[in-house]
């Protein structure tokens, strides 16, 4: 089942914060964020395994609740580069297969 | 870094031609995946590898067909395109053992026209 993101699309002015949700109907195995820039590959963030578990640096990080439905990618003091799509995938069990949600759109202005 | 390469940047292709779409991984990675990417749908999965001569069906499949004969590489195969395959296609590779916490690496992707 495919992960519900949101928004679908956000406007920063450089230096901004910015949240992306993935949520889930179900408990989930695992997260992964991924962001894209225009015409090129997607590109791996980091990954959530454990209920609770918050991971990154202070300017990107990400989030894993208790109860591993839901999931938040914090991007904070925006810069220019950050600008692209990102995608949430979610694992159901330990099978390596993921489920992407629809992108967030995250545009970043001067 | 792995690196996953996919052998076409753009393709056009007329209906009813089948087409194949390749893609070759050089770090000896299990696990193989094709996706297509289409405007707020987001990335789904078609099909999927876990070893040589082994596929399982994503959650799009029909239309589609694979092949893996070698664990570089996965082939993604479309018998007789049709306008509504046109899209974006990614292909992806990860490492064993599948689901502890190993990233995903994806290609650059193929951009098919189907006219």
């Amino acid at each position: 089942q495919q992960p519900v993101q949101s928004p679908q699309a956000v406007i920063l002015r450089e230096g901004e914060d910015a949240v992306i949700n993935c949520s889930s109907s179900k408990a989930l195995y695992s997260v992964h964020w991924y962001r894209q820039k225009h015409g090129e590959a997607p590109v791996f963030l980091m990954i959530l395994l454990k209920g609770g578990e918050q991971k990154g640096h202070e300017k990107i990080s990400a989030s894993f609740n208790e109860k591993k439905q839901q999931s938040s990618l914090y991007l904070t003091a925006s810069q220019l580069s950050y600008s692209g799509t990102y995608f949430c995938g979610t694992e159901n069990n330990q099978g390596g297969k993921l489920i992407f949600g629809q992108g967030t759109e995250l545009s970043v202005k001067p | 870094d792995v690196k996953v390469t996919q052998s076409s940047r753009y393709l056009v292709k007329r209906t009813g031609e089948k087409v194949f779409l390749e893609c070759v991984q050089d770090m000896d990675h299990e696990n193989m995946f094709w996706y297509r990417q289409d405007p707020g749908l987001g990335l789904r999965l078609i099909y999927f590898s876990y070893d040589v001569k082994m596929k399982e069906k994503g959650d799009i499949p029909e239309g589609y067909s694979v092949s893996r004969e070698k664990k570089e590489r996965f082939s993604l195969i479309l018998e007789s395109a049709s306008t509504n395959q046109t899209s974006m296609y990614l292909c992806a590779s990860s490492n064993y053992p599948r689901g502890t916490g190993m990233d995903y690496t994806f290609g650059s992707g193929t951009r098919l026209t189907v006219v």
